[in-house]
């Protein structure tokens, strides 16, 4: 079964440092999504990317995350400088239409900063 | 908006009994549900998901939900569980009319299933 892959598994960064979190997609799906998971929170919604834009973004996702899909397999979220609180484990996911096609998520990358 | 609440944050269950997980939602608008499992250093993995018609749902490896419009409710249930079934489980909606999927998810209850 196809997967969503994530690279990373893990990242150590120090504050104020660029970070570029790596994700390739389903090969076929159409949507992708950043969610994120603070040590001891709930699963939190960053941003969903389709037809080579942003559809949607939280209040978590401000002007230093960024989301690109430079080619046509990679998804990548930057965070242009990082903060301690950025410190969560970050899910790629995908899905292959909108509303009601589940997602499939990657194994997430935890971030580290220190 | 939506909110997610599972009431329960650790159910240790003993192999082959029962287990419930309740999943309480609000929303303004009509809502699809998942519920998701997410395994030790693995990624979330869709169990079983409501979009419409029956309100008994079934999923992989057993487990079943019902959803209860009067009681804005989705609990998970499954009538045996097995060592394997010890993991995280994730209740999620989603905005019927959201043209992207955008979950919010509730904070998980860890199941431990006993020997």
């Amino acid at each position: 079964e196809p997967e969503v892959t994530q690279t990373p598994s893990h990242q150590v960064t120090q504050m104020g440092q660029e970070v570029i979190l790596r994700c390739v997609p389903i090969s076929n799906h159409l949507y992708f999504y950043w969610y994120r998971q603070i040590l001891g929170q709930k699963v939190e919604f960053l941003v969903s990317f389709y037809n080579n834009e942003i559809s949607e973004k939280s209040e978590i996702f401000d002007d230093q995350f960024s989301v690109e899909r430079p080619d046509g397999s990679n998804f990548t979220l930057k965070i242009r400088s990082t903060k301690l609180e950025d410190s969560a484990m970050y899910f790629c996911a995908s899905s292959a239409q909108g509303a009601n096609s589940p997602l499939h998520f990657g194994n997430g990358t935890r971030l580290t900063v220190t | 908006a939506q909110s997610v609440t599972q009431l329960d944050s650790q159910v240790p269950v003993f192999e082959e009994a029962p287990v419930e997980l309740r999943c309480n939602y609000s929303s303004s608008v009509s809502v699809y549900l998942f519920w998701y499992v997410q395994y030790p250093n693995q990624g979330l993995q869709l169990l079983l998901k409501y979009l419409s018609g029956s309100t008994l749902v079934k999923g992989i490896n057993g487990f079943e939900a019902e959803f209860n419009k009067s009681q804005t409710s989705f609990h998970l249930r499954k009538p045996s569980v097995h060592i394997s079934d010890t993991a995280e489980y994730f209740c999620a909606v989603s905005d019927l009319k959201a043209a992207g999927n955008k979950l919010t998810f509730g904070g998980g209850t860890r199941v431990l299933v006993k020997p």
